[in-house]
């Protein structure tokens, strides 16, 4: 069975950096593209970006560029999504979601910027 | 970017009703839409993918139907269960795109 863990919750002061890990399990983690969507509170879905677990391959939304670096460890079948220069506006649950048809979401990792 | 536009915002309707649900892309989608489920605090459920198609486990009385821009979700009875956010997603083109949401809620 397909499954992803997301990392915990975090909370961080303005100007800072956050890294959110996604641990794929129940499939080969090199097939798939993997995705991270951003939820603010009571808003909708915004797509940010994916990678190719297989080259390392990225493309982020124009909006995220430039702040958002998504990588991955094969080893582990891991990926990551950092960003970087938080603010206010980026308190939102962040959500890994595997591509394809029957796209998989992680559980979501609530990541709070207050000073 | 491929634009959604779902409507109504918000539908009232009884248990037991009839929910319909629309989703509008601003250009041909190729049937690449799902539909998604999601409660307060939990992370959305798939419950449509490529237009018509229902998602391991999903009860028979949600259904999709559609093709090339327009696109409509529809759930035959209400189940008190199915008062939630309803969004529509594509991903035909990159970047995925996603529409605002329809609010089902108990009239």
């Amino acid at each position: 069975q397909v499954h992803l863990v997301q990392s915990g919750a975090e909370v961080k002061k303005p100007g800072a950096s956050v890294k959110v890990s996604c641990k794929a399990s129940g499939y080969t983690f090199t097939d798939q593209y993997m995705n991270w969507v951003r939820q603010a509170p009571g808003q909708g879905l915004e797509w940010m970006g994916r990678i190719n677990p297989k080259s390392g391959d990225t493309k982020y939304a124009q909006k995220f560029q430039g702040r958002v670096t998504m990588t991955r460890d094969m080893s582990i079948s891991t990926a990551y999504m950092e960003v970087s220069g938080l603010t206010s506006d980026d308190t939102a649950v962040f959500y890994c979601v595997t591509n394809g048809a029957t796209a998989i979401w992680g559980q979501g990792t609530l990541v709070t910027v207050s000073s | 970017e491929i634009v959604l536009t779902q409507s109504p915002a918000t539908l009232s309707l009884s248990p037991g009703e009839r929910a319909t649900l629309s989703c509008r892309a601003s250009q041909s989608v190729r049937s690449y839409l799902a539909w998604y489920q999601q409660k307060p605090g939990q992370a959305p459920r798939l419950l449509i993918y490529d237009a018509s198609n229902r998602a391991t486990g999903i009860p028979a009385r949600f259904s999709g139907s559609g093709s090339g821009t327009d696109y409509t979700l529809t759930i035959s009875s209400l189940e008190p269960e199915d008062f939630a956010v309803y969004y529509c997603h594509q991903r035909s083109n990159w970047p995925w795109t996603f529409g605002q949401g329809t609010k089902v809620e108990i009239k």
